[in-house]
């Protein structure tokens, strides 16, 4: 079955603790992206790679970290530092990595902290 | 930065009307997409469209890059239409692969 996998859909954590979003996919495409969307708004770019073992920051890169050891794979670490974690958070890719890349979502992950 | 703004912010119609979206984007951009946000969340590819017109289907989309805005055209509207429309664009000085987002159109059809 062909397209970006995210995991878990949902997530509640307790402040202070690091949480893990998965983003999984089989597109072979070569840049991966993590968007954060919160009630009414539209969507913030938090990270970004094109190619394995490099990534650039986005616009909100303060509190998360990344890393991209395989081309498949680029998880999201929301760390205790991000002030205001709960949010929607989606995945994308491209296949041309930069400037005129159509980019594909994954479902999201929906993170709560209590 | 680049700014985008999209209108109108909500919109409701009776199942069978058409309706137009319109995205103004304030510099020159190499890409623009439009995507339809679903109730679930999962934003849904519908055009990606820099320049010129494309259709597909009830949908069609249309973007006149020297004059910087886009349009998207909803003809016969069913209720799964319904949900968040959003226009996207890259700017040529952005950051590759930066998205940047309208706040979007919520439209909701009624039977």
């Amino acid at each position: 079955d062909g397209g970006i996998t995210q995991s878990p859909k949902y997530l509640f954590r307790k402040e202070g603790q690091n949480v893990t979003l998965s983003c999984e996919q089989n597109l072979n495409h070569d840049a991966m992206y993590w968007y954060r969307q919160d009630p009414g708004q539209g969507l913030r770019l938090i990270y970004y790679s094109q190619i394995v073992n490099d990534f650039q920051k986005g616009d909100i890169a303060e509190g998360y970290s990344v890393s991209r050891e395989k081309k498949e794979s680029f998880p999201l670490t929301v760390t205790s530092a991000q002030k205001n974690p709960t949010a929607f958070y989606l995945c994308a890719t491209s296949h041309i990595g930069g400037a005129g890349g159509e980019l594909f979502f994954g479902e999201g992950s929906r993170l709560t902290v209590l | 930065g680049i700014q985008v703004e999209q209108s109108p912010p909500d919109l409701i119609l009776q199942e069978g009307a058409n309706s137009t979206l319109r995205c103004n984007f304030s510099d020159s951009v190499n890409n623009l997409q439009w995507f339809h946000q679903n109730p679930w969340g999962q934003l849904i590819n519908l055009f990606y469209i820099p320049s010129g017109t494309k259709q597909n289907g009830r949908l069609s989309a249309t973007t006149v890059a020297t004059e910087r805005y886009s349009l998207l055209y909803i003809s016969s509207s069913q209720t799964t239409d319904s949900g968040v429309y959003f226009c996207a664009v890259e700017d040529y000085g952005g950051s590759q692969g930066n998205l940047i987002f309208g706040k979007g159109t919520k439209l909701s059809v009624k039977p």
